[in-house]
């Protein structure tokens, strides 16, 4: 296993165009996390899943943000009508739940550029 | 709500020193603390995770430390080199077993 992969790694995209990103996570890691950061910023939270499940997902910034799991494997992360202010990182971490202790293994992020 | 705070901001040395990065977090019902270090514009690398039964944890150059009564943790970097230059960051779990929160991070640069 690689670790975490993300794809693509860089996007342009004009304002109002839907994008979706993808994430590959550690094969036996049965949480997947969404993160969104911007320059000078931590990493915030978006939305997560157990398995296919999305536990949470009330942080997601607009109902323009969507995300699915849909086999408890790889996950998407969709934007519709791209704004400028949707410019960032767009991190994907993954972990393995078992008793709460364990640590998250990020991938190298999608970076979106809305023009 | 989880808040974190790191301290420094920004932080610069020269080449060999040993430094300390402070993290301090509001709730300190946590099960553990990840110190991640990103590199710019790339993902964030795990470089220790501390359990909250845990007081430290060491990886090669790298201690980190861990109060959770008074909501702490330090990084200590021993024989600071160039390549240590990025940011690190701090993250804990809103609370118990939830998604981590971030500080904002410091930016290192260690100067040859």
């Amino acid at each position: 296993d690689t670790g975490v992969s993300q794809n693509p790694r860089h996007k342009i995209t004009k304002r109002g165009q839907n994008v979706t990103f993808r994430c590959d996570p550690i094969s036996e890691h049965n949480r997947l996390y969404w993160y969104r950061q911007t320059l000078g910023q931590g990493p915030e939270f978006l939305t997560y899943f157990q398995n296919e499940a999305q536990l949470e997902k009330s942080r997601l910034l607009s109902d323009r943000f969507s995300a699915e799991r849909p086999k408890g494997s790889f996950s998407t992360l969709e934007i519709q009508r791209t704004e400028q202010g949707d410019s960032a990182m767009y991190l994907c971490a993954s972990s393995l739940a078992l008793s709460g202790r364990d640590g998250y293994t990020f991938g190298s992020g999608t970076r979106l550029t809305v023009v | 709500k989880q808040e974190v705070t790191q301290i420094p901001a920004a932080l610069s040395v020269p080449e060999g020193e040993n430094l300390v990065l402070n993290c301090s977090f509001t709730d300190s019902a946590i099960y553990n603390l990840q110190w991640f270090r990103q590199d710019p514009g790339k993902g964030l690398t795990s470089l220790l995770l501390i359990q909250s039964s845990q007081r430290e944890q060491t990886s090669g150059r790298l201690n980190a430390s861990l109060d959770k009564s008074s909501g702490r943790s330090t990084l200590y970097i021993a024989a600071s080199q160039p390549g240590d230059s990025a940011t690190y960051l701090c993250a804990v779990p809103y609370s118990g077993n939830t998604p981590l929160v971030f500080g904002k991070g410091t930016r290192l640069s260690v100067i040859a």
